[in-house]
């Protein structure tokens, strides 16, 4: 009974690639995030969404595309993946804006 | 410029010692969460501690809150290798819709 789980766990992939990540939560939480750690294990927030509304879209290249089809799911999508994209990305999820957040498993992306 | 600022950025303690983790930040907030991550894991929630003075137990280790000097404390009582972590503060900022996450605390306790 993952409370949020994400998909692929890990992915590997070449530069100029689009990929997806998946994102779903079962808590019934009306807030979900996406953030990015880097090798340095800084956690920066990348996007934000209440009721399926963007409410936080932060200093992010617009290769990175959110997309939140109900209130249970979060999903991001990358265009055109650079070096530098290679990170652990978490999705959380919070009842409310700004409450306390329960993050998924992360997922590892690697960019060859 | 919003600051959360972790001190010490890394610790490596001995068992049985007792150390503070400082979270202070620069902006008006009246809400403040710890998390904990261990190696290769995703983060946890450890306390949220929600107004001036809170202060929130649980087992070895202590969070406190003073919103007037914008510092949050966790302080580890007789640490155990089992707490060996990253130790994560985050800030509500008062006026926007942001949680602002500190770069974390590596903690590593020696058996």
């Amino acid at each position: 009974d993952t409370a949020v789980s994400q998909t692929p766990k890990y992915l590997v992939t070449q530069m100029g690639n689009d990929k997806s990540i998946k994102c779903e939560q079962n808590l019934g939480h009306d807030t979900m995030y996406w953030y990015k750690q880097d090798s340095k294990k800084f956690l920066k927030i990348m996007f934000s969404y209440n009721n399926k509304e963007l409410i936080i879209n932060e200093t992010v290249p617009n290769r990175f595309s959110p997309k939140s089809p109900d209130k249970a799911h979060l999903n991001l999508h990358i265009n055109s993946l650079e070096l530098g994209d290679s990170a652990v990305y978490f999705c959380a999820s919070s009842r409310q804006l700004k409450e306390t957040q329960y993050f998924g498993p992360g997922t590892r992306l690697l960019v060859l | 410029e919003l600051k959360v600022e972790q001190n010490p950025l890394f610790l490596s303690m001995q068992e049985g010692k007792n150390y503070t983790i400082y979270c202070n930040y620069s902006t008006t907030s009246d809400r403040l969460y710890w998390y904990r991550q261990d190696p290769g894991k995703s983060l946890e929630s450890l306390f949220v501690l929600l107004s001036n003075g809170a202060v929130k137990q649980e087992g070895r280790l202590m969070a406190s809150l003073d919103t007037k000097a914008r510092l949050s404390t966790l302080h580890i009582t007789a640490a155990v290798h089992d707490l060996s972590a990253t130790y994560f503060c985050a800030v509500d900022i008062k006026m926007d819709d942001k949680i602002i996450f500190g770069k974390g605390t590596r903690l590593h306790i020696l058996p």
